[in-house]
């Protein structure tokens, strides 16, 4: 299995300008993760999805923030406008969950985008 | 709120020493899973091991292993025989067993470095 894909690696904007980070989860697994990681507050919860669905949001910083799920292999978080306190490396995640059993053992964490707002 | 709590931002050990990472956090919940992560230079989060609370047993996973203390909250990682390749941030992370909040909560991390 490619394990979670996330694209793009790197990425430079100017403030103001609109972000689009992507994920594609692991194929079958049907909850979707988005993390931010800084220096100040580590690794922090944005959102997160089971069956496409937005579950938790209460992570998301701002409205400039929204994340989508629109089938189970792709998930987008946008930053509309984006400011330079938005950089930050933002992870994705995917974990298997069931309504009997829950969530799997393991969240499988894709390589993160490394997003620079100047 | 759950809570996880790293008191070492930075360890150092010998390659070949063993070297123990301690983690705290805090819950009211009695079923519940928590982990160790490891970040290399690559940023790339990889699960250590993994702990269930309504297991006494200690994980052990080769040169890895914890001690658990859930009275006390505590979830300690252990290295033996650490290598090179073990320099990097660990992560400690608590989860919730069952219902629908299925977010991993993290501690600031410990930024392990092993001395040749």
């Amino acid at each position: 299995d490619a394990g979670v894909i996330q694209s793009p690696r790197h990425e430079v904007t100017e403030m103001g300008q609109e972000v689009t980070l992507r994920c594609k989860p692991i194929s079958g697994h049907n909850s979707l993760f988005w993390y931010r990681q800084t220096m100040m507050r580590g690794l922090e919860l944005l959102i997160y999805f089971n069956n496409n669905v937005p579950i938790d949001d209460s992570g998301m910083p701002e409205d400039r923030f929204s994340a989508k799920m629109p089938n189970a292999s792709f998930s987008t978080l946008k930053i509309q406008p984006s400011e330079p306190r938005d950089s930050a490396v933002y992870f994705c995640a995917s974990s298997p969950y069931s309504p009997g059993r829950g969530f799997g053992y393991e969240q499988y964490f894709g390589p993160g985008t490394r997003l620079t707002v100047t | 709120a759950q809570t996880v709590t790293q008191s070492q931002p930075e360890m150092s050990v010998q390659e070949a020493e063993t070297v123990t990472l301690s983690c705290t956090y805090d819950t009211s919940e009695s079923d519940y899973y928590l982990f160790w992560y490891k970040q290399p230079p690559s940023r790339q989060m990889i699960l250590v091991i993994r702990q269930e609370a309504y297991k006494q047993q200690n994980a052990t996973e080769n040169r890895f292993s914890v001690n658990f203390q859930k009275a006390a909250k505590s979830f300690s990682l252990k290295i033996s025989d650490s290598q090179l390749g073990d320099a990097a941030m660990y992560f400690c992370a608590y989860r919730r067993r069952g219902g629908s909040q299925g977010n991993l909560i993290f501690g600031k991390g410990t930024k392990l470095s092993v001395k040749p």
